[in-house]
């Protein structure tokens, strides 16, 4: 079954306008949840680590800003595009494991297209 | 320089035919090694996990790992058409994040 939850699958809206994902793990507690962009024909990128009860750890060059990342509970984050733009348009796709060593298992991942 | 490097392919391979997919790595202290599948327009889903020198099986599937090389490969036996997709190659590194090479296409020709 499912590891991971990821809502909503795929998103259309406006420039200027403000998306929230969900990112739930299904299967055990996550201290630690992974966000990855993924452009078409490329690979993933990760953005940013996603830690309960702290704030999240970002790659170089992703703008904390503007994507704000919630990590409340041990099953949930969230990442924010806020003021969304057509340049933000891509796959995003969170994961999580269980313990360092294990594989990360993913979402479903969200399109999300800015017009 | 690259941290996990593949052939972007694609990789076209007859089906029922042996497809060979490989990855090198940069980092030497790296431990745990990852092959995904994604199909077009889909999140990735884990195929096999390798993290000791030699060959893992599962299934149609085979891993290799040499470590002294950095290198490890994917072996997929009796390829159908079901296996075309890009499968990503992912390297655990030092800092404990795991790093996606840009993966290969793969064509199983009917």
């Amino acid at each position: 079954g499912a590891v991971v939850s990821q809502h909503p699958s795929w998103v259309i809206c406006k420039s200027g306008t403000s998306v929230k994902i969900e990112c739930r793990s299904l299967d055990f507690q996550a201290t630690t949840m992974f966000w990855y962009r993924q452009f078409p024909k490329q690979s993933l990128m990760l953005m940013a680590t996603s830690n309960e009860g702290s704030k999240a750890t970002y790659e170089q060059g992703v703008e904390k800003d503007k994507f704000l990342i919630n990590h409340a509970s041990l099953t949930l984050s969230t990442l924010t595009v806020t003021s969304a733009h057509p340049e933000d348009s891509s796959f995003y796709i969170c994961s999580v494991k269980k313990h360092s060593n294990q594989p990360q298992h993913f979402g479903d991942g969200t399109r999300l297209s800015i017009l | 320089q690259k941290e996990v490097e593949q052939n972007s392919g694609p990789l076209s391979v007859p089906e029922g035919a042996i497809a060979s997919l490989n990855c090198t790595y940069s980092d030497r202290v790296s431990q745990s090694f990852f092959w995904y599948r994604q199909y077009s327009g889909k999140s990735p889903e884990l195929i096999m996990s390798i993290y000791s020198n030699g060959d893992k099986e599962d299934g149609r599937f085979t891993a290799q790992l040499n470590k002294a090389s950095q290198y490890v490969s994917l072996l997929i036996r009796d390829s159908q058409p079901s296996d075309s997709a890009t499968y990503l190659c992912a390297v655990k590194g030092r800092d404990d994040k795991i790093i996606f090479g840009k993966g290969t296409r793969l064509h199983i020709l009917p």
